[in-house]
């Protein structure tokens, strides 16, 4: 069965500290998808990137870059110079295929980030 | 223009009453889910609709009964309300994968609290 495993919990840091979030995934599927969510206090979930297992690049989006690697099965999330409106719950998910070709997200627990001014 | 919209927002209700959540989407995706966000904040699917066609059903009772009226909305009727059921209930869609796993938007979520 797939899985997605975000280690930690909560993490608190400084206004303009670097934070790396990890993922670590498990799959017997070659093909896979991989994304990040963010939810931000208020609740609602917002996309942040989807990347499949053949693209390795690294990702830069701003402050916020990603890193996969499939050697560790991880993709991890950093956000420099973190800001306050970053804190918010970011989960990690693995999409996996299903019948009928529709797919199901499944998500980490995810990790809720408090970045204090 | 909201994407994913879902109505209501907050619903409070009493155990063993009925009660239905609707979701709406413009963005002309084939497949809608909804999931389910317990109060650990984890997210688990639940149904997943094609075009219309119950494609996901996932471990969930059969107090839950999903319905697709066509390929833009997606409602959840609940049965029966328990305590357990009180949850975050977030809709999403996406276009349609065949197999390559599309992005699922999601709604802003329904707070259910089930007294």
């Amino acid at each position: 069965a797939q899985k997605v495993t975000q280690a930690q919990t909560e993490i608190s840091v400084v206004e303009k500290e670097d934070v790396t979030l990890d993922c670590v995934y498990e799959t017997r599927d070659t093909t896979y998808y991989l994304f990040w969510y963010k939810q931000p206090p208020s609740g609602e979930l917002v996309f942040l990137i989807r990347r499949n297992s053949f693209d390795e690049q690294n990702e830069i989006s701003g402050r916020y870059s990603w890193n996969f690697q499939k050697s560790t099965s991880s993709f991890n999330f950093t956000i420099t110079a973190s800001q306050v409106v970053d804190s918010a719950v970011y989960f990690c998910a693995l999409s996996e295929a299903s019948q009928g070709g529709s797919e199901k997200l499944v998500f980490g627990k995810g990790t809720k980030l408090t970045v204090n001014p | 223009d909201t994407a994913v919209s879902q109505t209501p927002k907050y619903l409070v209700t009493q155990m063993g009453n009925d009660k239905s959540i609707k979701c709406e989407q413009n963005l002309g995706h084939d497949t809608m889910y909804w999931y389910k966000q317990d109060s650990k904040k984890f997210l688990k699917i639940m149904f997943s609709y094609n075009n219309k066609e119950l494609i996901i059903n996932e471990t969930v009772p059969n107090r839950f009964s999903p319905k697709s009226p066509d390929k833009a909305h997606l409602n959840l009727h609940i049965n029966s309300l328990e305590l357990g059921d009180s949850a975050v209930y977030f809709c999403a869609s996406s276009p349609f994968g065949a197999g390559f796993q599309e992005t699922q938007y999601f709604g802003p979520g329904t707070r259910l609290l089930v007294l």
